[in-house]
């Protein structure tokens, strides 16, 4: 079965600290990577996505993320994070289905970066 | 340019009541999206349409809630009658694409939501 897997509920971070919130994929096929983040009473925002090429992908907000088929992860990163990244993070993995694709979206991680 | 717009932003109803949610989606684009949010949890998709053709429709509980995209831009979605269980928040998306072979290639537009309440 097609999923994705946010294995930690609650992440908090010092301000300036780097950060990661992980993300792991089980799909066949060559699976579409993407991270959202969500802020309070609001809707997601696309922060990047990995389609195929350069493992390491740079997005929004100072935000990366590095694809890594053999351990089927996709882990978010920042350098130095900020209060302001507070907020609720999602991985979502699109998979092919039949002729169509599918995405599923993990069930959030949400980050505290405390000052 | 303008993004995804719903409305209401919350509602509150008593269980049997129908309800209904309206959005917006960015100019130009031609898939729209409704997805379920429940509380903690990751959004769920209820229906998908390219153009005003409902393409996937297989989460939708069919018993009590339709929706429509008349003329391929706005959509509606009803639920009737409500269930205690549909308390959620109810999300539009929209994005651009061309085919079921490049569905979710691009990313997607979500609107603020609708914060339903079933008392």
């Amino acid at each position: 079965a097609q999923s994705v897997a946010q294995p930690e509920d609650q992440v908090n971070v010092a301000e300036g600290n780097p950060l990661t919130v992980k993300c792991t994929y089980s799909v066949s096929g060559n699976p579409y990577l993407f991270w959202y983040v969500q802020y309070p009473n609001r809707g997601l925002q696309f922060l990047l996505k990995y389609i195929t090429g350069d493992n390491l992908v740079k997005g929004s907000y100072g935000f990366e993320a590095e694809f890594n088929k053999s351990q089927t992860s996709f882990h978010l990163k920042k350098p130095s994070a900020l209060v302001s990244d507070s907020a609720l993070y999602f991985c979502a993995v699109s998979f092919s289905s039949g002729s169509a694709r599918q995405l599923t979206f993990g069930s959030g991680t949400q980050l505290t970066v405390l000052p | 340019e303008a993004g995804v717009v719903q409305s209401p932003r919350y509602k509150i109803i008593e269980k049997k009541q129908p309800v209904a949610f309206w959005c917006n989606p960015i100019s130009g684009h031609n898939t729209l999206y409704w997805y379920r949010q429940n509380l903690g949890q990751g959004p769920e998709l209820l229906i998908r349409y390219e153009n005003e053709e409902a393409v996937d429709d297989s989460q939708l509980p069919k018993d009590r809630f339709s929706a429509e995209r008349l003329k391929g831009v706005d959509s509606t979605l009803k639920i009737q009658p409500a269930e205690l269980g549909d308390s959620a928040v109810y999300l539009c998306a929209s994005s651009l694409t061309s085919g079921p072979s490049t569905s979710y290639n691009s990313p997607l537009h979500f609107g603020n939501g609708t914060r339903l309440t079933v008392t």
